[in-house]
């Protein structure tokens, strides 16, 4: 069965460093891949589009990496700040088609120390 | 740009009663939107696909007379939570769809409460 996958233990790290988040999937072949950031008791928010075609996508402090091959995308915050500490989410497209569905990871609570 | 208003933030119901829920894109027309029910420490369940002038698409296991959804216009979309019940009580999102970036932006997010 189709499968996303991203660490559910909470990502701690100190406030400068770079953190790294994970999302893994299985029987899928998305057309693209998103990641959004979910505060406490709010909506996601849009961060970063990947395409299948593309291996890296940048915005500002943010980077995003799309492997295929090995069904992962790396989401990537340089120089963290405390106002980084969310919940990130990833987002595979489903189904065939542009119908805009999107199905989530459990997603991956960042907390960036001062 | 791409704001998605979602009204209310929070409802207390008594058991029983329907409770609506709007969701408006502010400065884009969106002929789809999506609903979600999250919950706590648990990521976004699809409920529904709203589609515009058509009925909604509903995901296995959701009750369609349930969770009525209403697309009456290119900028709204409501989900009304019929007779609720103490375990209807969830975080429910919504958010709209730009086909062109295919991207969703998203509600705010209502916190309903069954009693």
């Amino acid at each position: 069965s189709q499968k996303i996958e991203q660490n559910s233990e909470a990502l701690n790290i100190q406030e400068g460093k770079t953190a790294t988040l994970t999302c893994n999937y299985t029987n899928y072949s998305p057309a693209y891949l998103q990641w959004y950031r979910q505060d406490p008791g709010r909506g996601p928010v849009f961060l970063l589009l990947i395409r299948e075609n593309e291996k890296e996508k940048r915005k500002e402090r943010l980077k995003v990496t799309f492997d295929t091959t090995l069904k992962q995308s790396l989401f990537h915050i340089t120089a963290s700040q405390p106002a980084d500490s969310a919940t990130y989410l990833c987002a595979l497209t489903a189904g065939s088609g542009n119908t805009g569905k999107l199905i989530f990871g459990q997603g991956t609570t960042l907390q960036v120390k001062p | 740009g791409a704001v998605v208003s979602q009204h209310p933030s929070r409802v207390i119901c008594k058991s029983g009663t329907s409770v609506k829920i709007e969701c408006r894109s502010l400065d884009f027309q969106a002929t789809t939107m999506f609903w979600y029910r999250q919950f706590p420490k648990k990521s976004l369940m699809l409920m529904a696909t709203s589609n515009e002038g058509s009925k909604a698409t509903y995901e296995q296991g959701v009750e369609k007379d349930k969770f009525l959804i209403n697309h009456a216009s290119l900028t709204l979309s409501t989900l009304t939570v019929t007779s609720a019940h103490p375990e209807d009580s969830s975080f429910y999102i919504c958010s709209a769809y730009i086909v062109a970036k295919n991207i969703q932006y998203f509600g705010a997010g209502t916190r309903l409460s069954v009693l």
